[in-house]
């Protein structure tokens, strides 16, 4: 069965650059999460959306934005990257934002030089 | 003031044995929903079981269980039958009100390691 896609599986990037990272969630999911997991950390929920809108919101830094496109799949914009942006950056998708099971991708690493 | 509480970080269990990995939460909602995810070192982030606030069985999927005891706020995972493809990290996460998004609070996780 298909999965959630996320892209790149890593990227390095030095500081001050910028990163994308792409997410195609599971065909008919149109809910789509972003969470960051630092080094020996836990995830945090970073921001989601639901039918293309913003739907939620958590510890994003104004440095980050995120969309989500007609196809469904997001992508998180990181500019300005800093050495504590390096993280595993997971996406996820779920079918309506309050049904059903949370599926995650295999996470994007991210390492800033 | 921590809502995830997973107080092991780190244990040991024998290959066959069973387990159980603690996790307790807070929250004043009445409408929850209590995850276990496990984490290989490859970094995935696997679903292995939910557990929703108004489910009165204890979930089980294969060799997992969700030992819910509302009222004591926990929901400890049990692996029974412990084999060596189980060494991972295992996360408790929790979704407050139903009508939220899966805006998932996860604990700081459990390193499992399984001896032979």
């Amino acid at each position: 069965a298909a999965g959630v896609i996320q892209s790149p599986r890593h990227l390095i990037k030095e500081k001050r650059e910028t990163a994308t990272l792409k997410c195609y969630p599971i065909p008919r999911h149109d809910t789509v999460y972003w969470y960051q997991q630092g080094p020996g950390q836990d995830p945090q929920f970073l921001i989601s959306f639901y039918e293309k809108m913003q739907s939620d919101k958590g510890s994003i830094p104004d440095r980050f934005s995120a969309q989500q496109f007609s196809d469904y799949h997001s992508e998180l914009n990181m500019s300005s990257l800093e050495l504590g942006d390096s993280a595993l950056y997971f996406c996820a998708s779920s079918l309506g934002p309050n049904t059903g099971e949370l599926f995650f991708g295999e996470g994007s690493r991210l390492t800033v030089l | 003031a921590q809502k995830i509480t997973q107080t092991q970080p780190g244990m040991f269990v024998q290959e066959k044995e069973a387990v159980t990995l603690d996790c307790t939460y807070d929250t004043s909602d009445q409408s929850y929903g209590l995850f276990w995810y496990k984490q290989p070192s490859s970094g995935e982030m696997i679903f292995l079981i939910y557990q929703g606030s108004y489910d009165e069985q204890n979930a089980t999927e294969g060799r997992y269980s969700l030992n819910f005891q509302k009222a004591r706020k926990s929901a400890n995972l049990v692996i029974s039958a412990s084999q060596l493809g189980d060494s991972a990290m295992y996360f408790c996460a929790m979704r407050e009100g139903m009508d939220s998004s899966y805006k998932l609070i996860f604990g700081s996780g459990t390193r499992l390691l399984v001896r032979p």
